[in-house]
């Protein structure tokens, strides 16, 4: 079965905090990807990141950044200098040997001024 | 970059009617899209999984019969609310898979209120 936690349900913090977003998943696929995705009050979901299960390495985009520890089968997502348009709800998701993509429960993030 | 479009965005209808939404790829074919279904502050559940020329695939609990789904073309998968009810009202959201390893791209999401 394929799992996908986020513990999280909601964060508040004041702009230019940093915060961190958890997300654990549970596979037994030897192959996966794992995905972010930002979806705001309009509802789209908005692509952040994909990542294989063979690439461990740490990733940086702008102020966006993302912590993969397969020993520890988490993918952390961590926003650097939060702003107010940061504010959405943040899933984690998790896609197997298909392409079918299991969503976490989703973080709501308020970023406020 | 590959954008997935649906229609409508949003609608409203009387509760017995039948809704048809709509699933496009526009630059890029398309053989498997699934369709997710979110309530109100709650997550992403797959509904079920669109082949091309095939019958859908649905995931446990969601009813065939009433979530009608066909893929006639490698860019166009339809989902059809049949005869809906209010509790029916929710925010569809289709995605395609672009080749493999995990390629998927959302479409903007329809909104769907049933009176």
């Amino acid at each position: 079965a394929q799992k996908v936690t986020q513990a999280q349900t909601e964060i508040s913090v004041v702009e230019k905090e940093d915060v961190t977003l958890d997300c654990v998943y549970e596979t037994r696929d030897t192959t996966y990807y794992l995905f972010w995705y930002k979806q705001p009050p309009s509802g789209e979901l908005v692509f952040l990141i994909r990542r294989n299960s063979f690439d461990e390495q740490n990733e940086i985009s702008g102020r966006y950044s993302w912590n993969f520890q397969k020993s520890t089968s988490s993918f952390n997502f961590t926003i650097t200098a939060s702003q107010v348009v940061d504010s959405a709800v943040y899933f984690c998701a998790l896609m197997g040997n298909t392409d079918k993509l299991i969503f976490g429960t989703g973080t709501r993030l308020q970023v406020f001024p | 970059g590959a954008v997935v479009s649906q229609h409508p965005s949003w609608v409203i209808c009387k509760s017995g009617t039948s809704v048809k939404i709509e699933c496009r790829s526009l630059d890029f074919q398309a053989t498997t899209m699934f369709w997710y279904r979110q309530f109100p502050k709650q997550s992403l559940m797959l509904m079920a999984t669109s082949n091309e020329g095939s019958k859908a695939t649905y995931e446990q609990g969601v009813e065939k019969d009433k979530f009608l789904i066909n893929h006639a073309s490698l860019t166009l998968s339809t989902l059809t609310v049949t005869s809906a009810h209010p509790e029916d009202s929710s925010f569809y959201i289709c995605s395609a898979a672009r080749g493999s390893h995990g390629e998927l791209f959302f479409g903007e999401g329809s909104r769907l209120t049933v009176l």
